[in-house]
């Protein structure tokens, strides 16, 4: 079983809807997770860390379930500039390693 | 501030010939640094975790003496490819871990394409 799964997408929405992703973590211990965005043939970039509570940034919200060991990001009011590909990053706290998702493509549509 | 600059950002290169890759921290000191490589369309996949002053920890499959990584200071770790095969070309990234309260983030460079001929 992989350590971080998601659904690859894509996700093809109309500008101006919402949008959320969900990805689902195997490991009990993880303590860390964050959403990064990555644009074509560029690096992953921070977009959030998420934090037990959820948080909130602008039009993105950002939830941890840890009973279920999922996190969501959710997007509101979508622009053309939120089309990207948006990876999932789970670490556990004594660990080194950084776990990825594969990735959800979100194309949104003019 | 967490900058990590990746130099170079494209190379081409004769197949049989090395390609080395720095990665270097600019505005913090970063103990660990990870190479991932990135195939078009597809995940990024850690290749190894970079530990400054101790040898590398590979991942599974992937081939130390093909790839072989050095972190000699805080703030510099190199990737060199050595007998590139076209195979090899890629999307090679690094990142640092932060430090500090930032210590469970990372930051990545700008990644290097390589195109082995």
């Amino acid at each position: 079983r992989k350590e971080v799964e998601q659904d690859p997408g894509p996700f093809n929405v109309p500008e101006g809807a919402t949008v959320a992703f969900n990805c689902t973590y195997s490991n009990s211990a993880s303590q860390s997770f964050f959403w990064y965005r990555q644009d074509c043939r560029k690096e992953p970039k921070l977009l959030m860390s998420v934090y037990s509570s959820g948080n909130e940034d602008g039009r993105f919200t950002a939830q941890l379930n840890r009973a279920s060991q999922y996190i969501s990001l959710l997007i509101r009011d979508s622009k053309l500039s939120d089309s990207a590909t948006y990876l999932c990053v789970v670490n556990t706290f004594t660990g080194n390693q950084f776990y990825f998702g594969t990735g959800t493509s979100l194309t949104v549509i003019p | 501030g967490a900058v990590v600059s990746q130099h170079p950002s494209r190379v081409i290169c004769k197949s049989g010939t090395s390609v080395k890759i720095e990665c270097r921290s600019l505005d913090f000191q970063a103990t660990t640094m990870f190479w991932y490589r990135q195939f078009p369309k597809k995940s990024l996949m850690l290749m190894a975790t970079s530990n400054e002053g101790s040898k590398a920890t590979y991942e599974q499959g992937v081939e130390k003496d093909k790839f072989l990584i050095n972190h000699a200071s805080l703030t510099l770790s190199t990737l060199t490819v050595t007998s590139a095969h076209p195979e090899d070309s890629s999307f090679y990234i690094c990142s640092a871990r932060g430090s500090g309260r930032r210590y469970n983030e990372q930051f990545f460079g700008p990644g290097t394409r390589l195109t082995v001929l």
